[in-house]
């Protein structure tokens, strides 16, 4: 059964440095999109992405945050210069059609600490 | 806003006892709800979902029904086993644009003990 997949599992990394965290969706797949979850708090949305644009993003996805489809493939996610808040697991996901009643795809998560 | 407030954790129970996970929302709009879980180690997963009132979820033994009364799409299982063993999370997803976000509740950690 085809799934999303994450890497890397877990980015270590100093406070100011870029991250890019790296999600290869299922391949028939149309909406994408990134979630997070800082410890003990709730999954929150931050961006969903279709047709090589930014659909909807939150107030979390400021000026530091871009998304990019670089390949047809992969679905990346960059932090340009990484803060002590940002640390957290980020979720990709993706859906073959984006109405509201269709069912999201997960993947395993990349869990991000900013020292 | 929307909002999904999950009944607190941890939750833990013997095998075979019954579960009951209370989520309730608040949606402008007309919202679809899920239910996910995730296992140790990983990505959420949709257990089951209902698209409009007193719809009925269903899946691996788990139920939950849309109440647009009560704005509830409460979580049960007759008999939970230690594979059930993981945290759930209550979702909705709204009509706003073409690609619809989910909201996500806090989630609630089951222990299903042998």
């Amino acid at each position: 059964e085809p799934e999303v997949t994450q890497t890397p599992s877990h980015q270590v990394t100093q406070m100011g440095q870029e991250v890019i965290l790296r999600c290869v969706p299922i391949s028939n797949h149309l909406y994408f999109y990134w979630y997070r979850q800082i410890l003990g708090q709730k999954v929150e949305f931050l961006v969903s992405f279709y047709n090589n644009e930014i659909s909807e993003k939150s107030e979390i996805f400021d000026d530091q945050f871009s998304v990019e489809r670089p390949d047809g493939s992969n679905f990346t996610l960059k932090i340009r210069s990484t803060k002590l808040e940002d640390s957290a697991m980020y979720f990709c996901a993706g859906a073959q059609v984006g109405g509201r009643g269709n069912e999201q795809f997960f993947g395993p998560g990349t869990r991000l600490t900013v020292l | 806003g929307n909002s999904v407030t999950q009944m607190e954790g941890p939750v833990t129970l013997s095998e075979e006892a019954f579960l009951t996970i209370n989520c309730t929302y608040t949606a402008t709009g007309y919202p679809s709800l899920f239910w996910y879980v995730q296992y140790p180690g990983e990505g959420l997963q949709l257990l089951l979902k209902a698209t409009k009132a007193d719809d009925k979820g269903s899946n691996k033994g788990f139920e939950a029904t849309y109440r647009k009364e009560t704005t509830s799409f409460h979580l049960e299982k007759g008999s939970v086993q230690v594979s059930d063993s993981a945290v759930y999370f209550c979702a909705l997803s709204v009509s706003s644009g073409s690609a619809r976000q989910l909201t996500f509740g806090s989630g609630t950690q089951l222990t299903v003990l042998p």
